[in-house]
């Protein structure tokens, strides 16, 4: 399958900065990538689909100027919490959705994952 | 908005036991992914099913699509320890590439 490559793997950081994850596509070109949080022991809860040259669409409850997502390239996007806070920490992952170009055929590879830890 | 059951939440099997995870979605779906997490890791795709009725076979692992496009299943024959994981079954409508996940079936195996 494809490589979706995700950094920082894990990051500690204190309350109030900005953390910037970064997710590439390593062997194809994306298009679109999606951003999704999951608590412990829950599933994935998406919070943003990422389209390259676009602003990305946030999912309902998810704040947009909290969660910065800038999609720059086809082979990069990156979410950036801003002002962070101990609540915002989780693991977050991206994904990388590939066009088979057959129906809606619409894989998605998914990143390792970054665990955010605000203190 | 789109809504996707999955149960179990929880299964513990004897090592050898079979295993089945049951997901339904709140709409008709173009296609459902099924995706395998192990403790610690990331989401690993699995299968993608399109097709109304589509069975498909991995080794010990058989996948379903309801005729209605509402309802999938995950089941594994003969569980080794190496099934250990949350399976999650993603459901996304026509044309959408998003997908919806479920809760996910955490799956144990007791040697």
């Amino acid at each position: 399958g494809a490589v979706v490559s995700q950094h920082p793997s894990r990051v500690i950081c204190k309350s109030g900065t900005s953390v910037k994850i970064e997710c590439r596509s390593l062997d194809f070109q994306a298009t679109t990538m999606f951003w999704y949080r999951q608590f412990p022991k829950q599933s994935l809860m998406l919070m943003a689909t990422s389209n390259e040259g676009s602003k990305a669409t946030y999912e309902q409850g998810v704040e947009k100027d909290k969660f910065l997502i800038n999609h720059a390239s086809l082979t990069l996007s990156t979410l950036t919490v801003t002002s962070a806070h101990p609540e915002d920490s989780s693991f977050y992952i991206c994904s990388a959705a590939r066009n088979l170009g057959t129906g809606n055929y619409n894989e998605q590879f998914f990143g390792p994952g970054t665990r955010l830890t605000v203190l | 908005g789109q809504q996707v059951m999955q149960i179990p939440q929880y299964q513990h099997v004897q090592e050898g036991e079979d295993f089945t995870t049951y997901c339904n979605s709140s709409t008709t779906l173009s296609n459902i992914q099924w995706y395998k997490q192990r403790p610690g890791g990331h989401p690993v795709f699995l299968i993608q099913l399109v097709k109304s009725g589509e069975v498909k076979k991995q080794k010990r692992l058989t996948f379903q699509f309801g005729e209605a496009k509402k309802n999938s299943s995950l089941h594994i024959t003969a569980t080794q320890t190496t099934d250990v994981g949350t399976y999650f079954c993603a459901g996304s409508g026509a044309g959408s590439y998003q997908l919806t996940f479920g809760k996910g079936t955490k799956l144990s195996v007791i040697p």
